[in-house]
């Protein structure tokens, strides 16, 4: 069936570093893909998304593109703020009668100032 | 973005009794909601789609007698971990929106309730 595996955290990163959270996916059909944050004591909150092949999802700074020849939704930033330390969740809705989200297992990123 | 509240953030029980969580959605209508189960360092695992005025959906391998889901109206939905027992220990997320047909629909996610059945 369809799946989702990211990168392994923790992911520590120093103030205004590069950012990459690696993301790939399985899957039969044509899926949108997302990325979610979690930061301390909250919900999951849609960081970006990508519907079809080449989309590339922004937002507050983040970026992701999704590569249908590498089955890929990477996430990318360019500098990154202690404010930017959560937990990432990678994910694809499978476009299918049910259009379910299918998660990755989340990264934790923690920037230290 | 619209507002999923879901209640208690943390709650321990003992083992044998049961459990209700509860998902509502603030400012928007919900005719689906889901239901999810976090193991430490696992995915977010889809348990069931609570569909308003109907039976939920449950994923193969869920027991539905054990996780009963109750959707009553449109903002709100319940799940009730019934006889509870240490290994029901998880934490459970709720979200609504992005259901049936809503390819494009956003999905909110309620903060989520960790369970420690003892």
């Amino acid at each position: 069936g369809d799946s989702v595996t990211q990168m392994e955290g923790p992911v520590t990163l120093s103030e205004e570093a590069f950012l990459t959270i690696n993301c790939t996916y399985t899957a039969t059909g044509y899926p949108s893909l997302f990325w979610y944050v979690q930061y301390p004591g909250e919900g999951l909150q849609l960081l970006l998304k990508a519907t079809k092949a080449d989309d590339k999802g922004s937002n507050k700074g983040f970026e992701a593109t999704y590569r249908k020849e590498t089955t890929s939704f990477h996430l990318e930033k360019g500098s990154v703020q202690v404010s930017d330390s959560a937990v990432y969740f990678c994910a694809l809705r499978d476009g299918g009668a049910t259009n379910k989200l299918i998660f990755g297992t989340g990264t934790l990123l923690a920037v230290q100032p | 973005g619209a507002v999923v509240s879901q209640h208690p953030s943390r709650v321990i029980c003992k083992s044998g009794t049961s459990v209700k969580i509860e998902c509502r959605s603030l400012d928007f209508q919900a005719t689906t909601m889901f239901w999810y189960r976090q193991f430490p360092k696992q995915s977010l695992m889809l348990m069931a789609t609570s569909n308003e005025g109907s039976k939920a959906t449950y994923e193969q391998g869920v027991e539905k007698d054990k996780f009963l889901i109750n959707h009553a109206s449109l903002t709100l939905s319940t799940l009730t971990v019934t006889s509870a027992h240490p290994e029901d220990s998880s934490f459970y997320i709720c979200s609504a929106g992005g259901g049936r047909g809503g390819m494009n629909t956003e999905a909110f996610f309620g903060q989520g309730t960790r369970l420690t059945v003892v």
